[in-house]
């Protein structure tokens, strides 16, 4: 058991540009979800997914941020034409869904600053 | 829709003095119910939860939970701090059923002074 992997730890765009971060789940875990979390704040949902299905996202994920998880393992989250309010900690958590209470397993987050 | 509140930013307490960190909820139904630590540079790691049965629950590094469905309340609880479990708690709730994903409160800084 590696953990959730997330790269990369830390980026830097400018306003405007596509971004992309990847999420590595524990291997035996199928249901995959994607937080952001800012400063001073807790973990926000954005959007989760059970195998390769994503099954719920948040209202926050505005129509420029685009998840994926093709094969049922990796995930990627993009943000297209970044701007200044993306600037935050992005964590992947990874868990198993034979049971509903399973606990989350957290990455350490991808930290993104737009300037 | 749910919501999970922590009223205190930050909790200070020395070392060797039980801790107490406040969580209150809300959501449609009976809840599941977590705590996660935090830790600088880390990403969170899960403490304990609560789904149903005894309302005192027992998690990792000697931390504890007590459920109370009148007051919906989660607080946690150790009976003796220390210095390394200086860190950032969230608690985080989910519906038994419908919605699956977490909401997380906006967390409390414990700080345990030698």
């Amino acid at each position: 058991d590696t953990g959730v992997s997330q790269d990369p730890r830390h980026k830097i765009t400018k306003r405007g540009q596509n971004v992309t971060f990847r999420c590595d789940p524990i291997s035996e875990h199928n249901r995959l979800y994607w937080y952001r979390q800012t400063l001073g704040q807790g973990p926000e949902f954005l959007t989760y997914f059970q195998n390769e299905a994503q099954l719920e996202k948040s209202r926050l994920l505005s129509d420029r941020f685009s998840a994926e998880r093709p094969k049922g393992s990796f995930s990627t989250l993009e943000i297209q034409r970044t701007e200044q309010g993306d600037s935050a900690m992005y964590l992947c958590a990874s868990s198993l869904s034979e049971t509903e209470n399973s606990p989350l397993h957290f990455g350490n987050g991808t930290r993104l600053t737009v300037t | 829709a749910q919501s999970v509140a922590q009223p205190e930013d930050q909790v200070n307490v020395a070392e060797g003095n039980p801790l107490t960190v406040k969580c209150t909820y809300s959501v449609s139904g009976n809840p599941y119910l977590f705590w996660y630590v935090q830790y600088p540079n880390r990403g969170l790691q899960f403490l304990l939860k609560y789904i149903t049965g005894d309302n005192l629950v027992k998690g990792s590094y000697g931390f504890e939970a007590e459920f109370n469905k009148s007051q919906t309340s989660f607080h946690l609880k150790k009976p003796s701090a220390l210095v390394s479990d200086s860190a950032l708690y969230f608690c985080a709730v989910s519906p038994l059923t419908g919605r699956r994903a977490l909401t997380f409160g906006s967390g409390t800084r414990l700080q345990v002074q030698p």
